[in-house]
């Protein structure tokens, strides 16, 4: 079973909207632990934030902000006034101590920002 | 400055030639795993190393290997690459592996089965 959902798989949006992209996540750990990746053109996954399951403050840095609700299992990213720089492939995973640590990945969000 | 390296950044081999991808990182961390992610797809963790113990993922073909001569090197061998291993593989390292740490990642090498 999928432990992590991106529901969506493609966003297009025009320079300076803002963009925001979901995650829920499933699992039966109390500590558990969430992460945003960003994968540009070039290939390299890029760390953005790592949330663990005790910590419910949003957060905000810079342009981009995120989202977390137990109650909803969700953990989403929202990118304010969207740049071109922002095209990118955008990773949500889960981490679980059931799972060793291991990062279970969602499937991924394309970002397309137009200029 | 790169923290986690990787070479080649592009590799092509034929199918069935031997082929060794070769990680390197100055983050002096314990934990250094290969992912091969195909397009359009997330990541498959093939396996880690958490200092010199090895674990291998369940799923992970034998045609993968990897060795850890020592802290800052990481190579992954691919024994007969098939058309099916063409992939971008990705290392990636983290600080500890019980404290749900983040993982850093290299820029991967993108590899050509001919």
């Amino acid at each position: 079973a999928q432990k992590v959902t991106q529901a969506q798989t493609e966003i297009s949006v025009v320079e300076k909207e803002d963009v925001t992209l979901d995650c829920v996540y499933e699992t039966r750990d109390t500590t558990y632990y969430l992460f945003w990746y960003k994968q540009p053109p070039s290939g390299e996954l890029v760390f953005l934030i790592r949330r663990n399951s005790f910590d419910e403050q949003n957060e905000i840095s810079g342009r981009y902000s995120w989202n977390f609700q137990k109650s909803t299992s969700s953990f989403n990213f929202t990118i304010t006034a969207s740049q071109v720089v922002d095209s990118a492939v955008y990773f949500c995973a889960l981490s679980e101590v059931s799972n060793d640590y291991k990062l279970s990945f969602g499937a991924g969000t394309t970002v397309t920002v137009r200029a | 400055d790169a923290m986690v390296i990787q070479n080649p950044r592009y590799q092509v081999t034929q199918f069935g030639k031997p082929v060794t991808l070769s990680c390197s990182q100055t983050l002096n961390h314990n934990v250094m795993y290969w992912y091969q992610q195909k397009s359009s797809q997330a990541p498959k963790l093939l396996f880690h190393y958490y200092d010199k113990d090895f674990n291998n993922e369940a799923d992970t073909p034998d045609n993968f290997q990897s060795r850890r001569p020592n802290t800052s090197f990481c190579f992954l061998d691919i024994r007969s690459p098939g058309l099916g291993d063409a992939a971008m593989y990705l290392c990636a390292t983290s600080r500890d592996l019980r404290t749900g740490n983040e993982q850093y990642f290299g820029p991967g090498t993108r590899l050509t089965v001919t």
